[in-house]
């Protein structure tokens, strides 16, 4: 069964602080790797992609893949309430659907 | 604008009722993926599809078929519902590798069966 991790949280951070957003995977053979914010009540919404190993910027957001450790990381620079959320980790193989964790809570405080 | 339209964004049906969920997207996009998502169960995969009048099995097809006879529409049936299909479904769509772009995901139909 391919499965993939997320701590459920919430994880509580102050306005102005780094969140940092954690996932591991259990297929060896994922290609793909994705970060996606849901906001309550409403669809997820991609906000990172990656596919190396390494980081990769956008904005304040930073996406980290480690695949020899089968672990991916999403950082949030200078946090902001509006980022308070739900964030799902998700991966697959090239040709498969993608296999999603239950997602971290994330609380930014003003 | 791209999108990705669920017909309904709430609905309440009756236990043996036939329910269609319908979702069309504007992208040209090959691939349609239905899920369903529950409280501490995250969003699990029904049925998906990578071209028109093909269909595979998700993790949970049990009581649902699904129908794409157009590339822009794939339609979710609930042969006969019950309570435990109450949930929120959230229909998506990608360019073939599932890559560059991820998924795009239309707004949701929160499903209540009573």
């Amino acid at each position: 069964q391919k499965e993939v991790e997320q701590n459920s949280g919430p994880l509580s951070v102050p306005e102005g602080a780094i969140a940092s957003l954690n996932c591991t995977y259990s297929d060896r053979g994922s290609q793909s790797f994705f970060w996606y914010r849901q906001y309550s009540g409403k669809s997820p919404e991609l906000i990172m992609s990656i596919y190396s190993n390494g980081d990769k910027e956008d904005g304040r957001f930073t996406a980290q893949l480690n695949k020899a450790s089968q672990y991916v990381s999403l950082l949030i620079r200078d946090s902001q309430p509006s980022d308070s959320a739900t964030y799902l980790c998700a991966v697959n193989q090239a040709g498969t659907a993608l296999i999603f964790g239950k997602g971290t809570t994330l609380s930014v405080s003003s | 604008d791209v999108k990705v339209t669920q017909s309904s964004r709430y609905l309440v049906k009756r236990t043996g009722e036939k329910v269609f969920l319908e979702c069309v997207q504007d992208m040209d996009h090959e691939n349609m993926f239905w899920y369903r998502q529950d409280p501490g169960l995250g969003l699990r995969l029904i049925y998906f599809s990578y071209d028109v009048k093909m269909k595979e099995k998700g993790d949970i097809p049990e009581g649902y078929s699904v129908s794409r006879e157009k590339k822009e529409r794939f339609s979710l049936i609930l042969e006969s519902a019950s309570t435990n299909q109450t949930s929120m479904y959230l229909c998506a769509s990608s360019l073939p590798t599932g890559g560059s772009g991820g998924y795009t995901f239309g707004s949701g139909t929160r499903l209540t069966v009573v």
